[in-house]
C-alpha cells in the first residue's frame, strides 16, 4: 500500500519567510511524528501526535515552530520567520498505534533557508 | 552524556566479513531499541528492534542488547556492498514512544 508521503520534496526560501511542510501518514496509522535531520546529525524529535490526545511538543526548538494534525490524518509543520539554522531535512513518520510499533518514515522535505 | 551515542565512522569492512555496529545509551533511554538503515539521500528504514536482554537474529542481522552495560549492537554477517549505508541506533524513553536517535555510524563494505 501507499507509504508516508511528504510535500514539497524540496523547498528553498529566504530568511524571514514562513514555510509549511505537509505529511500524509499511512492510512489507518494513529501516531504521527516529525523529526529534523541536519547535515551530519542524527534525527532530532520535534513533535508527536497520537489520536485525539494533546500532542507532545517537547522537541520543538522554538515558538517559531508549530504543527497541527487535522482530522487525525494529514499534518502540517509550520516554521515562521525562517532562519538559516532551520535548514535541514524534515522527516515525518507514522505508526499504527504508537508505543513500540514500527515507525515508517516518509521521504522527507529538504529545506534550505538562504 | 548524550542519550544515545554512536561512533560516526566510517567503519570499513571487506565483503563477506562481519560488520559490528555499537551504540551506548544513558539512563533516560531504557526500554526499546531500534536499528534503522539510511542510504544517502533517503529516509531511514527499520532493520531490527530489540526489547529484551540477549540476542535477536533476523537473517544476516543480529541485534544484541545488554541493559546492565547499557549498550546495544548490530552485527551484519556476510556483509555486502549493498549494506553500505548509515546505521542509526534509536531508543525510547518508555513514554509516548518518542525515539531518541544517535548520530549514526557510516558503514562501507569494500569489494
Amino acid at each position: 500500500g501507499a507509504g508516508v508521503s511528504q510535500s514539497p520534496s524540496n523547498k528553498v526560501t529566504e530568511k524571514g519567510k514562513d514555510v509549511e511542510l505537509r505529511c500524509d501518514p499511512i492510512s489507518g496509522h494513529t501516531a504521527l511524528y516529525w523529526y529534523r535531520q541536519s547535515l551530519g546529525q542524527g534525527l532530532e524529535f520535534l513533535i508527536y501526535f497520537q489520536g485525539n490526545s494533546a500532542p507532545d511538543k517537547s522537541g520543538l526548538p522554538s515558538d517559531r515552530f508549530s504543527a497541527e494534525r487535522t482530522g487525525g490524518s494529514v499534518s502540517t509543520l509550520t516554521i515562521q520567520r525562517t532562519q538559516q539554522e532551520d535548514s535541514a531535512v524534515y522527516l515525518c513518520a507514522s505508526s499504527q498505534r504508537g508505543g513500540r510499533e514500527t515507525q515508517y518514515f516518509g521521504p522527507g522535505t529538504r529545506l534550505l533557508v538562504l | 552524556q548524550k542519550e544515545v551515542e554512536q561512533n560516526s565512522g566510517p567503519l570499513s569492512v571487506p565483503e563477506g566479513a562481519i560488520a559490528s555496529l555499537n551504540c551506548t545509551y544513558s539512563d533516560r533511554v531504557s526500554q526499546s531499541f531500534f536499528w534503522y538503515r539510511q542510504y544517502s539521500g533517503k529516509s531511514p528504514e527499520l532493520i531490527m528492534s530489540i526489547y529484551s536482554n540477549g540476542d535477536k537474529e533476523d537473517g544476516r542481522f543480529t541485534a544484541q542488547l545488554n541493559k546492565a552495560s547499557q549498550y546495544v549492537s548490530l552485527l551484519i554477517r556476510d556483509s555486502q556492498p549493498s549494506d553500505s549505508a548509515t546505521y542509526l541506533c534509536a531508543g525510547d524513553t518508555g513514554t509516548a514512544s518518542k525515539l531518541t536517535f544517535g548520530t549514526g555510524t557510516r558503514l562501507q563494505v569494500t569489494l
